[in-house]
């Protein structure tokens, strides 16, 4: 049971690449969200999905797009990185009040 | 619109002595959910602690307890007999009604001293 997965750990991107983060968990959770942590702040949301086949924006969305793909995967993606996305990305999963965050993808962009 | 304020960016505290870290919430919803997370230095984050807006009781969690005020609109966090392991950065956090997405505060640093 390895709870929430995250691929890559750490990534760097020159200006305008693109990538696509990775998150998969396998407690059978419906709902998903990727939170990205800037030096000395919170978790800031990004997408969240609610359940396979559903996802919706939270607070900041913009240079980001999502797919939950089944159940178990959702991706974020970065279709042109800009060097204000340079941030430490997490992934989670939520059962009832409850929610568990995997361990980070940290994100530079050049 | 929702928002949680954690005031204090760092605190002291002796190992074994209980510290309290505040945080005050805004919302004008009735129902909604009350978190505590820590995120010691290797990154990960760990859920510590829940209070629902509609629990009668304060949150109890091991060494951890949330006292909620809700009048005062304030749910800080209680650690008992600090650790050194505890020395990390706490997130308060809070969901509105049964909907879905969080918000975060911007953290407390504890350092425990041996």
């Amino acid at each position: 049971n390895a709870g929430v997965t995250q691929t890559p750990k750490f990534q760097v991107l020159k200006t305008g690449q693109s990538m696509t983060l990775q998150c998969a968990q396998d407690m059978n959770h419906n709902s998903m969200y990727w939170y990205r942590q800037d030096p000395g702040m919170g978790l800031r949301l990004i997408y969240y999905s609610a359940s396979e086949g559903t996802t919706d924006k939270g607070e900041v969305p913009n240079g980001y797009n999502v797919s939950r793909l089944n159940k178990r995967e959702f991706s974020l993606r970065l279709e042109s990185a800009a060097p204000s996305q340079t941030s430490v990305y997490f992934c989670a999963s939520r059962v009832f009040d409850e929610q568990f965050f995997g361990p980070g993808t940290r994100l530079t962009v050049l | 619109a929702q928002k949680i304020t954690q005031t204090q960016p760092g605190m002291f505290v002796q190992e074994k002595e209980a510290v309290t870290l505040d945080c005050t919430y805004d919302t004008s919803d009735q129902s909604y959910g009350l978190f505590w997370y820590k995120q010691p230095s290797s990154g990960e984050m760990i859920f510590l602690i829940y209070q629902g807006s509609y629990d009668e009781q304060n949150a109890t969690e091991g060494r951890y307890s949330l006292n909620f005020q809700k009048a005062r609109k304030s749910a800080n966090l209680v650690i008992s007999a600090s650790q050194l392991g505890d020395s990390a950065m706490y997130f308060c956090a809070m969901r509105e009604g049964r909907g879905f997405k969080t918000i975060f505060g911007a953290g407390t640093r504890l350092f425990v001293k041996a």
